[in-house]
């Protein structure tokens, strides 16, 4: 079984301020990792997915996330938010075997940027 | 034009009441899945297609069912509505079985 847990249901950063998402998974075999980001009163946009080869991933509006598989986590960092970038965050796995193709979800981060 | 669509955006129904959530997707992906959004529980999945002819049951599936129509087209429906199905849905498709592109969402709310 595979399994997500998003450390921090909210984080509040001011803006041009460094920030990081946390999300650690559980999986006994190998992972696909994602971050999709929500903005409010909108479907899910992909931010950046860790597929395989180079641990570090960059993906759009400056995040990064980078895969950590002997402490099982994936986290999100950006080094300067703005404003925009107020939204909720989710983390999702699928692995190999019976759970491929399936996504499973954290429980989401919401983001709030402050002026 | 968006590649996958819900219809309605927003519903209000009673208690009892069946009612059908549609998806339309032109990407021509083979796999299709519905889910459910409820504050702090993130998106639990409801039901899953992987093609016409395949059906499967997600992790919360008990009180929907769903209709693979088409490859563009999966269905869930709510036989009897009830105020714990109050929730924003998202029907999303991949053609890898790896990343899924979602619709807007549908946001039902029972009475």
């Amino acid at each position: 079984a595979q399994s997500v847990t998003q450390l921090d249901s909210q984080v509040p950063v001011f803006e041009e301020a460094p920030v990081e998402l946390r999300c650690n998974y559980s999986s006994s075999v190998s992972v696909y990792l994602f971050w999709y980001v929500q903005y409010p009163n909108q479907g899910l946009q992909l931010l950046l997915k860790y597929l395989s080869g180079s641990t570090l991933v960059k993906g759009i509006n400056g995040f990064e996330a980078e895969f950590n598989k002997s402490q099982t986590s994936f986290h999100l960092r950006k080094p300067s938010v703005h404003i925009s970038d107020t939204a909720e965050y989710f983390c999702a796995v699928t692995s190999w075997g019976t759970s491929y193709g399936k996504l499973t979800f954290g429980q989401g981060t919401i983001l709030t940027v402050h002026p | 034009d968006a590649d996958v669509t819900q219809t309605p955006r927003n519903r209000i129904t009673k208690t009892g009441k069946r009612i059908m959530l549609e998806c339309s997707q032109t990407k021509g992906h083979d796999r299709m899945y519905w889910y459910r959004q409820d504050p702090g529980l993130g998106l639990r999945l409801i039901y899953y297609s992987f093609d016409v002819k395949d059906i499967n049951k997600g992790e919360i599936s008990d009180g929907y069912s769903v209709s693979r129509q088409a490859q563009a087209k999966f269905s869930l429906s709510l036989e009897s509505a009830i105020p714990n199905q109050t929730a924003l849905y998202f029907c999303a498709t991949s053609d890898s079985g790896t990343e899924q592109y979602f619709g807007p969402g549908t946001r039902l709310t029972v009475t």
